[in-house]
């Protein structure tokens, strides 16, 4: 089948500790995004990714990081310098972001909470 | 990207038609207007999409105004599992900007 997984469903993360969120996507697109939903709101865009080796800061991208290195692959590192990381975190592929008309697929969503 | 604004919540009685509307008196010439749909705790569903031509598809129908400043996506006969928050959301290309949708209940 083919789709977005991400992984895990839930996490939960330390105060200071560094986590990782995965997302895999097998629909051969070249544009990846990682967006944050806070309770009752929209999603808000961290990161995305054009392209392999290539990623640009979305509104919200402080405290976070991420690598491309596989078309497949977009992991997301919450880091310890991001200090309200509780959050409803949603993975999404598109073919190009470029293009004009440009639908977005999303995964089902990682729940982080911290401890 | 174009500001949206939409109902914070709607009822819908199930088998109905549910009509969502949506304002973007803002919008550029180029900006289509997109529909997703988000289940409690599930990521977004994509609906549909159009620029001026009313879109019709097997989950809706998408009907833009003449200027373009609004639109309402309908859902033909609603469905107790068509509850979800719906956002309408006008962009070019690039970044989706997401608000806070419309809270969409079916009732039996």
């Amino acid at each position: 089948d083919g789709g977005i997984t991400q992984s895990p469903k839930y996490l939960f993360r330390k105060e200071g500790q560094n986590v990782t969120l995965s997302c895999e996507q097998n629909l051969n697109h070249d544009a990846m995004y990682w967006y944050r939903q806070d309770p009752g709101q929209g999603l808000r865009l961290i990161y995305y990714s054009q392209i392999v080796n290539d990623f640009q800061k979305g509104d919200i991208a402080e405290g976070y990081s991420v690598s491309r290195e596989k078309k497949e692959s977009f992991p997301l590192t919450v880091t310890s310098a991001q200090k309200n990381p509780t959050a409803f975190y949603l993975c999404a592929s598109s073919i190009d972001v470029r293009r004009t008309q440009e639908t977005q697929y999303f995964g089902p969503g990682t729940r982080l909470l911290v401890l | 990207d174009a500001k949206t604004t939409q109902p914070t919540s709607m009822d819908c009685a199930e088998g109905r038609a549910a009509n969502l509307p949506c304002n973007h008196s803002t919008i550029s010439g180029n900006e289509y207007v997109y529909w997703y749909r988000q289940i409690h705790s599930q990521g977004p569903q994509y609906i549909i999409h159009g620029l001026k031509n009313n879109e019709t598809n097997e989950m809706a129908s998408l009907i833009i105004t003449e200027d373009r400043k609004s639109s309402t996506l309908i859902l033909p006969h609603a469905t107790l599992r068509d509850t979800a928050v719906y956002y309408c959301i006008a962009r070019t290309g690039g970044k989706l900007i997401f608000g806070q949708g419309t809270e969409l209940s079916v009732k039996p």
